[in-house]
């Protein structure tokens, strides 16, 4: 049940821009975006709602694909702070309570 | 405002001990989650819980058990320890339980188990 996120690790340089895919094979509540940076705790950037509506940072966006329970998340002029991995975070409700399922992570590195 | 706090923030156990991870939420919020993260790995959901009831639980075995006090506060319990419990063990904080308008996650810094 854990999505599965692509490309597993990408590295940029200062200024270009990345796509972060997230994929699920169940039916999705919201699909939750985290950033993680080595040592630290994951930090909140994006969440979307089943039926359209999107919360979220100013300069990264994010897509919500409901037919095919599928995200992206895009990072457009990417700065040297954009480094860390980026976790997709999956919500499911189940009879049995809900869930916030996290993918496998993308390493993403920034360089000048 | 004070972040979500979590103790101890490092610790070494042997293989069959039991521990307990405690964790503070932010003020105002009744939701607490927990996870686990392996090195490497995303975090993997254990529990959470709403207004001191368990509101979801992930594929982790009955060892791992938790529960949430009257101020929101909870506790992580793991027993008869393993080696492949050394992780990160991350509790996060949010206003509301998931499946309604969840919103975001705030996480700690974590507690780090090591087994040996």
């Amino acid at each position: 049940q854990q999505p599965v996120q692509s490309p597993q690790a990408v590295i940029l340089r200062e200024g270009e821009d990345a796509v972060i895919n997230c994929s699920s094979s169940k039916a999705l509540y919201s699909v939750h975006w985290y950033r993680q940076k080595h040592g630290e705790a994951p930090v909140f950037l994006m969440i979307l709602l089943k039926g359209g509506e999107q919360k979220g940072h100013e300069k990264i966006s994010a897509s919500f694909n409901e037919k095919k329970q599928q995200s992206s998340l895009y990072l457009t002029a990417s700065q040297l702070s954009y480094s860390g991995t980026y976790f997709c975070g999956t919500e499911i409700l189940t009879g049995g309570g809900n869930k916030l399922t996290f993918g496998t992570g993308t390493q993403l590195k920034v360089e000048l | 405002d004070a972040g979500v706090t979590q103790s101890p923030t490092h610790l070494i156990k042997t293989r069959g001990q039991h521990v307990t991870l405690r964790c503070s939420p932010i003020s105002g919020h009744k939701s607490v989650s927990w996870y686990q993260q392996v090195l490497g790995q995303g975090p993997q959901f254990i529990f959470q819980y709403y207004e001191k009831e368990e509101r979801g639980r992930g594929n982790f075995p009955d060892r791992f058990s938790a529960r949430q006090f009257p101020n929101y506060s909870s506790e992580l319990n793991v027993n008869a320890l393993l080696l492949g419990d050394s992780a990160l063990y991350l509790c996060a904080s949010s206003k509301k339980t998931f499946g309604i308008n969840t919103g975001e996650l705030f996480f700690g810094e974590g507690s780090r188990l090591t087994v040996l």
